[in-house]
């Protein structure tokens, strides 16, 4: 079965800093990559997402994310950041293997400071 | 478009008593999933319909049991809640190729003292 793992459990910036939130996945086959965010008090909700195509991967708010297959990696990025851009944020993966079904990493709690 | 409905928003329980938590959905998604988010753990896959008519365990089944009642409606059931079941639980849908993404309902706070 596919697993995520999320390496930064806790990140705290400052505003206009660079993010980079890495996520490493486990297995061979085909996978459809995502991240998702949280805001506080909130639902999940899709930030971008990967599944053929382009590796570079851009989506809102001016997140984007890089799939690097020979890295089993997905890592998500965007080059400065904002006071609301504070939530935690989920990578996940769908695979062949396991019947589509999407496996979230654990989580890393992104904090900005104004 | 309401997406995803989950209700309750906040329960609490007292040790031993049951519940159900409903959830709908108006996408016309054949996938349903129930999740529990834990601090530190994530989301654990709790059980998942791949279609209407079918349930299947997911990482963390014990102590629930759940209903795919038609393709709209996905149901957790607690038949005897326990101190360890408190957590945030998520209702979610999605299509059923690989690409398709899950849409997540609100949430349920539960709490189990």
């Amino acid at each position: 079965a596919q697993s995520v793992s999320q390496h930064n459990h806790h990140v705290i910036l400052s505003e206009a800093a660079s993010l980079e939130l890495g996520c490493n996945y486990s297995y061979g086959g085909t996978v459809n990559l995502f991240w998702y965010v949280q805001y506080p008090g909130q639902h999940l909700q899709l930030l971008l997402k990967y599944f053929s195509g382009d590796p570079l991967v851009k989506g809102i708010k001016g997140f984007e994310a890089e799939f690097i297959k020979s890295k089993f990696s997905f890592n998500l990025r965007k080059p400065s950041v904002q006071w609301s851009d504070t939530a935690e944020y989920f990578c996940a993966v769908k695979a062949s293997g396991g019947s589509y079904i999407p496996t979230f990493g654990r989580g890393t709690s992104l904090i900005v400071h104004p | 478009n309401a997406g995803v409905t989950q209700t309750p928003k906040f329960q609490v329980l007292k040790t031993g008593q049951s519940m159900t938590l409903q959830c709908a959905q108006d996408m016309n998604h054949n996938s349903m999933y129930w999740y529990r988010q834990d601090p530190g753990m994530g989301l654990r896959l709790i059980y998942y319909s791949a279609s209407e008519g079918t349930t299947d365990k997911g990482e963390v089944p014990n102590g629930y049991n759940v209903s795919r009642l038609n393709k709209r409606e996905f149901s957790l059931r607690l038949e005897s809640a326990a101190p360890s079941q408190t957590s945030v639980y998520f209702c979610a849908s999605s299509g059923i190729w690989g690409a398709a993404e899950a849409f997540f309902g609100q949430g349920t706070r539960l709490t189990v003292v």
